[in-house]
């Protein structure tokens, strides 16, 4: 069946540090590929997405590429804020808008002023 | 922006008893509505998609009878666990995406914890 794995967390870093979260896949067929985020005490908001290969999702200063090659989806942001502080999730959807889907175990990210 | 509420937001019950979370969107419509659960520290697994005006979809493992949902409007979906046991102690999310456009894009509820004594 589909899965998806991303880096366990937390993760911390500093204010302007260069973030990577990876983020892998397997799935049957061309799925689309998501990031989600939740703040504390909210629930979850698409942060970007990618729907076929080599689209770049992009939102607030992240990006993602969907490579199929690699079957990745990996979470890049130049220069993270405080506020960036937040719990991650990569997800993917195989079929269409009527499907449900599959997230990895989510990251949890720290970001020191 | 599309908006998707729970209902309550935690809950607490004895062993034996049954609880029903309601979802519902705020300013959409949805005909289908998403059942989520999530352990600590797990991924959010989907339990089964909710139809409006027919019977829901359950993943694999999940038992229907236990976990009964009934998505009797377009604006409310309703998960019932029935004679709840404590390992169905976790955090019970929804989702629910609007009518229109060829694309349904998810929005989420904020969850409910749900604490089976």
């Amino acid at each position: 069946g589909d899965s998806v794995t991303q880096m366990e967390g937390p993760v911390t870093l500093s204010e302007e540090a260069f973030l990577t979260i990876n983020c892998t896949y397997t799935a049957t067929g061309y799925p689309s590929l998501f990031w989600y985020v939740q703040y504390p005490g909210e629930g979850l908001q698409l942060l970007l997405k990618a729907t076929k290969a080599d689209d770049k999702g992009s939102n607030k200063g992240f990006e993602a590429t969907y490579r199929k090659e690699t079957t990745s989806f990996h979470l890049e942001k130049g220069s993270v804020q405080v506020s960036d502080s937040a719990v991650y999730f990569c997800a993917l959807r195989s079929g269409g808008g009527a499907d449900g889907l599959t997230f990895g175990k989510g990251t949890h990210l720290i970001i020191q002023p | 922006g599309a908006v998707v509420s729970q209902h309550p937001s935690w809950v607490i019950c004895k062993s034996g008893t049954s609880v029903k979370i309601e979802c519902r969107s705020l300013d959409f419509q949805a005909t289908t509505m998403f059942w989520y659960r999530q352990f600590p520290k797990q991924s959010l697994m989907l339990m089964a998609t909710s139809n409006e005006g027919s019977k829901a979809t359950y993943e694999q493992g999940v038992e229907k009878d236990k976990f009964l949902i009934n998505h009797a409007s377009l604006t409310l979906s309703t998960l019932t666990v029935t004679s709840a046991h404590p390992e169905d102690s976790s955090f019970y999310i929804c989702s629910a995406g609007p009518q229109t456009g060829s694309w349904n894009e998810q929005y989420f509820g904020p969850g409910t914890r749900l604490t089976v004594t």
